[in-house]
């Protein structure tokens, strides 16, 4: 019964490809987010969505696209990925105060 | 400005004992939270305990303590009794208009700590 949960949690893909990290939350919570974390750990948000609605958007490249279908899912797509496009992504989701987070898909592009 | 500060090298600590991770903030909002979260080596990142601004007493979950001072703005994480399993990376976050839709986390950079047998 994990609360959030993402996958793949590992996915190697060459440059140029496209890809899509799905995440499910189960807690009922309205707010799903998007974290990246670099190759030197650090956290940093890219998206937020509130009952599907997008709230925040930190100047991601338009390379990558979040859908939430609905209040459960935020889905991150990545188009023609690049070398610094590897990192770990951790979805989240919050209803109160805290954040709970996925267990993270550790992206590789080669 | 950095709005979230952890300036400790890796910290080590023997089993059994109490240790103190530091976190100093920055943030013009009077109403914020105060997060710490652990990050094991399998990568996961586990939320531990949080302090709202206006709450006036330390937050303690279990083993964890919040240490918040307020005019200091910092959120220190003492962790008593350590494990050998609390051999993690431990991240102090912040959010501001910490009940809006639009607010976010904001992490520090993290700090290692390894528990000794």
């Amino acid at each position: 019964d994990t609360a959030v949960s993402q996958t793949p949690k590992y996915l190697v893909t060459q440059m140029g490809n496209d890809k899509s990290i799905k995440c499910e939350q189960n807690l009922g919570h309205d707010t799903m987010y998007w974290y990246k974390q670099d190759s030197k750990k650090f956290l940093k948000i890219m998206f937020s969505y509130n009952n599907k609605e997008l709230i925040i958007n930190e100047t991601v490249p338009n390379r990558f696209s979040p859908k939430s279908p609905d209040k459960a899912h935020l889905n991150l797509h990545i188009n023609s990925l690049e070398l610094g496009d590897s990192a770990v992504y951790f979805c989240a989701s919050r209803k109160g105060p805290v954040a709970f987070f996925g267990q993270g898909t550790r992206l590789t592009v080669v | 400005a950095q709005k979230i500060t952890q300036t400790q090298p890796g910290m080590f600590v023997q089993e059994k004992e109490a240790v103190t991770l530091d976190c100093t903030y920055d943030t013009s909002d009077q109403s914020y939270g105060l997060f710490w979260y652990k990050q094991p080596s399998s990568g996961e990142m586990i939320f531990l305990i949080y302090q709202g601004s206006y709450d006036e007493q330390n937050a303690t979950e279990g083993r964890y303590s919040l240490n918040f001072q307020k005019a200091r703005k910092s959120a220190n994480l003492v962790i008593s009794a350590s494990q050998l399993g609390d051999s993690a990376m431990y991240f102090c976050a912040m959010r501001e208009r910490w009940t809006g839709a639009n607010s976010k986390l904001t992490f520090g950079k993290g700090i290692t700590l390894s528990v000794r047998p």
